[in-house]
Parts: structure tokens; C-alpha cells; sequence
């Protein structure tokens, strides 16, 4: 089982929707969550992290379910400049800082 | 601020030939990792270094792949003998360890054709 399982998408959506993304983590020692948003041949960025009460960032929310090993992230009021892969990503190794990444979502937002 | 710079930004290389890729993390950042991604796939850790110390190359295939950071500053990393497989996008990263903070700062890599 892979640490860090994402549904590949991709994710077609109009402008203006809702969309929801979940990962599934194995490590249920895990302790740090993330999203990072990576553009077309571009370098992956930190979107936002993921707390256990959850966390919100304007139109971006992030929850964590600790029960179930999973992480969601979800986007309201689509905008084209949303289309990107999103990327899930676990830090599991606290002494050595390590990321362990999922294979990210595509998504598209369509006009 | 200055980011993380990487270079050359594309290689194109044929099978059995060599390759060094080039990497200076931003100012201060003592933490430096090679990820490595292939195409639809996420980013894979391939070495991790704090200051000029390997923290972590469980994932490097040492046969073929080097890397050093030898004055824990800018780093390279080198494959010798190339394989078709190892076409892929290698991003360097970097942070500032210690904080609470586990975000890494990404170059914008260096995309790698083997033929």
C-alpha cells in the first residue's frame, strides 16, 4: 500500500463549482498534513496545511480525519486559475523533516 | 528574497552517458533535497541533506545515482550511466530546519530526456 494515495482525476469542473479532493494516508502515526499546489511543468508550492480542527483559507478549506487516515481539501466558487494538480503530502519522518508526496489530483476548471 | 535555483533547466541525454544537475538552496536554508518526479506522479524523495550531512538516501539508487553537498551550500547531483528510465523532472528543495513550519521551497527543476 502506497504511504500516500490520491485519486489521479482528472477533475473537470465548470467555473463557479464546488470541488472536493480526498488522500488516504498509511502512517497513522503521521502527525503533519499538507496541500501543495503544482502548475503545468511548474515546481510544486505550499497551498495551505492541515490542521486537526480543520482550517480555512479564503475559498480553500482543509480537513483532517485522524480515525480514518484521510485528508480533504475543498475548493469553492471554481476559478480558472484553480486548474492545477493538487498534491497531498505527509510528513512521517519527524526527526529527518521528511515529505512523502502523493501522485496528485489534476484539475481542470472549464469556462 | 531569492529562490531556489537549479540548472541546466533541460537536459537531453542519450542512454549509457552521463549527467550532473546543479542546485543552490535559498540563503540560510540548511536542509537541501533531490526529488525526483515522474511524469503523473508525485515527487520522490531521492537524497536529503542537513548542512553537508546525508540525513536521509534510502531511496537513491546508489549504482548509478551521486549526490554531495560539500560546503552545505549548493548541491549536485549526478547519474552515471544514464537509463531510459531515469527521464524525469529533478526539483531541488529546500527550508530552514528546526521551525514548525514543514514547508520546503522548490526550484523549478531540471527536466531530463534519456534516449
Amino acid at each position: 500500500r502506497k504511504e500516500v494515495e490520491q485519486d489521479p482525476g482528472p477533475f473537470n469542473v465548470p467555473e463557479g463549482a464546488t470541488v472536493a479532493f480526498n488522500c488516504t494516508y498509511s502512517n497513522s502515526a503521521s502527525q503533519s498534513f499538507f496541500w501543495y499546489r503544482q502548475d503545468c511543468r511548474k515546481e510544486p508550492k505550499l497551498l495551505m496545511s492541515v490542521y486537526s480542527s480543520g482550517n480555512e483559507d479564503g475559498r480553500f478549506t482543509a480537513q483532517l480525519n485522524r480515525a480514518s487516515q484521510y485528508i480533504s481539501l475543498l475548493i469553492r466558487d471554481s476559478k480558472l486559475s484553480d486548474s492545477a494538480t493538487y498534491l497531498c503530502v505527509v510528513n512521517s519522518d519527524f526527526g529527518n523533516e521528511k515529505l512523502t508526496f502523493g501522485t496528485g489530483t489534476r484539475l481542470t476548471i472549464i469556462p | 528574497e531569492a529562490g531556489v535555483a537549479q540548472s541546466p533547466r533541460y537536459k537531453i541525454i542519450e542512454k549509457r552517458q552521463s549527467v550532473a544537475f546543479w542546485c543552490n538552496p535559498i540563503s540560510g536554508h540548511a536542509t537541501l533535497y533531490w526529488y525526483q518526479q515522474i511524469l503523473g506522479q508525485g515527487p520522490k524523495l531521492l537524497i536529503q541533506f542537513q548542512n553537508n550531512g546525508v540525513v536521509d538516501d534510502s531511496q537513491l539508487p546508489k549504482d548509478r545515482f551521486s549526490a554531495e553537498r560539500l560546503k552545505g551550500v549548493d548541491s549536485t547531483l549526478k547519474i552515471q550511466p544514464a537509463k531510459l528510465e531515469d527521464s524525469a523532472v529533478y526539483l531541488c528543495a529546500s527550508r530552514f530546519p528546526g521551525t514548525t513550519s514543514y514547508e520546503q521551497y522548490f526550484g523549478p527543476g531540471t527536466r531530463l530526456t534519456v534516449t
